[in-house]
């Protein structure tokens, strides 16, 4: 069945260094791709999202690539802050079923 | 403001409880969604409704049930048949429900621990 695999956590970054978090995939079809970003203690927001080959999603200075040849999704920001450690998911979606999630990685930022 | 609320915030099981966790949503959303989150899991459906009156078995179904009479509310009930209820029990809705490029919107969860 489809999945979606994530590099394992936690990721510990100092302020103002680059980021990424590895994500691919297996499915079949032409799935759409999110990631969603979780705050302690919260429920989940839409990060950002791609729906087909080389869309390219972006939101608050992360950027995520749909590589189809790939089968990846790796989310990437220049500059991280303290407000960005949060727990990170991967996602995807095929028409008509429920959305699939990777397993989350924690990031963490010090200043 | 529009949105999914989730009640309690926590809550607490004794052995061979049935409870019932409450999402209610005022987005007009026709499909809603249970996922169950534990440390290093990531998310796993429960269940899920793409129309009122009707819901499908996610991938961790045994030991929980649901209902969806209502188009806003779709509660989750973990019966005493499910052995290993602690987690962290997160609620969604999306407009559709069928397309793959919709949003999903959540609730801020119920933390469920056993007594």
């Amino acid at each position: 069945g489809d999945s979606v695999t994530q590099m394992e956590g936690p990721v510990t970054l100092s302020e103002e260094a680059f980021l990424t978090i590895n994500c691919t995939y297996t499915a079949t079809g032409y799935p759409s791709l999110f990631w969603y970003v979780q705050y302690p203690g919260e429920g989940l927001q839409l990060l950002l999202k791609a729906t087909k080959a080389d869309d390219k999603g972006s939101n608050k200075g992360f950027e995520a690539t749909y590589r189809k040849e790939t089968t990846s999704f790796h989310l990437e920001k220049g500059s991280v802050q303290v407000s960005d450690s949060a727990v990170y998911f991967c996602a995807l979606n095929q028409a008509g079923t429920a959305l699939i999630f990777g397993k989350g990685t924690t990031l963490s930022v010090s200043s | 403001d529009g949105g999914i609320t989730q009640s309690p915030k926590y809550l607490f099981r004794k052995e061979g409880q049935n409870v019932t966790l409450s999402c209610e949503q005022n987005l007009n959303h026709d499909a809603m969604y249970w996922y169950r989150q534990d440390p290093g899991q990531g998310l796993r459906l429960i269940y899920y409704s793409q129309i009122v009156n009707d819901f499908q078995k996610g991938d961790i179904a045994e030991g929980y049930s649901v209902s969806r009479e209502k188009k806003e509310s779709f509660p989750l009930t973990v019966t005493s048949a499910q052995k290993n209820p602690t987690a962290f029990y997160l609620c969604a809705s999306s407009l559709l429900g069928g397309a793959t490029n919709e949003k999903l919107f959540f609730g801020s969860g119920t933390q469920l621990s056993v007594l």
